[in-house]
């Protein structure tokens, strides 16, 4: 079975600073990758993606990730923390055929002024 | 183009009702995610449905329900409410093919049951 864990709950982070946001999956094959980014009482919107080739992935607000195989990770990046990326980040997993992911529990970012 | 819709936003149930959900996705796309989103469970997937058809289904009780229509539109039942159902709804859209596989969320429908 496929699984995701982010092992940090809470993160605080000076704005200005950089951030790493930490994620290891669990699965059988090849996974398909994903980061989410929520606001509060918000739906999820996808900040980037890894399905192959390049390990190194660029998303939208300066995200961008880095998969690594022989760890089973897939930590998130940020080099400068703005004020607006306070959020909670999820990162998932899915199977190539099928609209099915399997989330961590997130990690919560506060970012200080 | 239009992002994916979620409506009701927000919804109050007594306990022992009866509830549907819809969800409209992103014009061309065929599959429909549903999960449920609790501070205690996180984010758990409930069932996809591609092309009318179920296409995978999550670990939750037969209270839980679902289908679509022809024009992709995707509805969520949930029978005999519970407080425990109290949560937030997201619905995701994809192509639902392998080669492009990233869902899109919608804002969520926020159940609360009383």
């Amino acid at each position: 079975a496929q699984s995701v864990t982010q092992p940090d709950i809470h993160i605080t982070v000076s704005e200005g600073a950089s951030l790493e946001l930490r994620c290891n999956y669990s699965y059988g094959a090849t996974p398909y990758l994903f980061w989410y980014v929520q606001s509060p009482g918000q739906g999820l919107q996808l900040l980037l993606k890894y399905f192959s080739g390049d390990t190194l992935v660029q998303g939208i607000k300066g995200f961008e990730a880095e998969f690594k195989r022989s760890q089973s990770s897939f930590n998130l990046r940020k080099p400068s923390v703005h004020w607006s990326d306070a959020a909670e980040y999820f990162c998932a997993v899915g199977a190539p055929a099928g609209n099915k992911l399997t989330f961590g529990g997130g990690t919560r970012v506060l970012v200080k002024p | 183009k239009a992002g994916v819709t979620q409506t009701p936003r927000y919804l109050i149930k007594t306990r022992g009702q009866q509830v549907t959900l819809s969800c409209s996705p992103i014009s061309g796309h065929r599959s429909v995610s549903w999960y449920q989103q609790t501070p205690g469970q996180g984010l758990q997937f409930l069932f996809e449905y591609f092309s009318e058809t179920q296409r995978n289904k999550g670990n939750f009780p037969g209270r839980f329900s679902g289908r679509q229509f022809s024009n992709s539109r995707s509805e969520m039942n949930v029978s005999t409410l519970e407080l425990g159902d109290s949560a937030l709804y997201l619905c995701a859209s994809s192509l639902g093919t392998g080669t492009s596989p990233e869902a899109f969320f919608g804002q969520g429908t926020r159940l609360t049951v009383v």
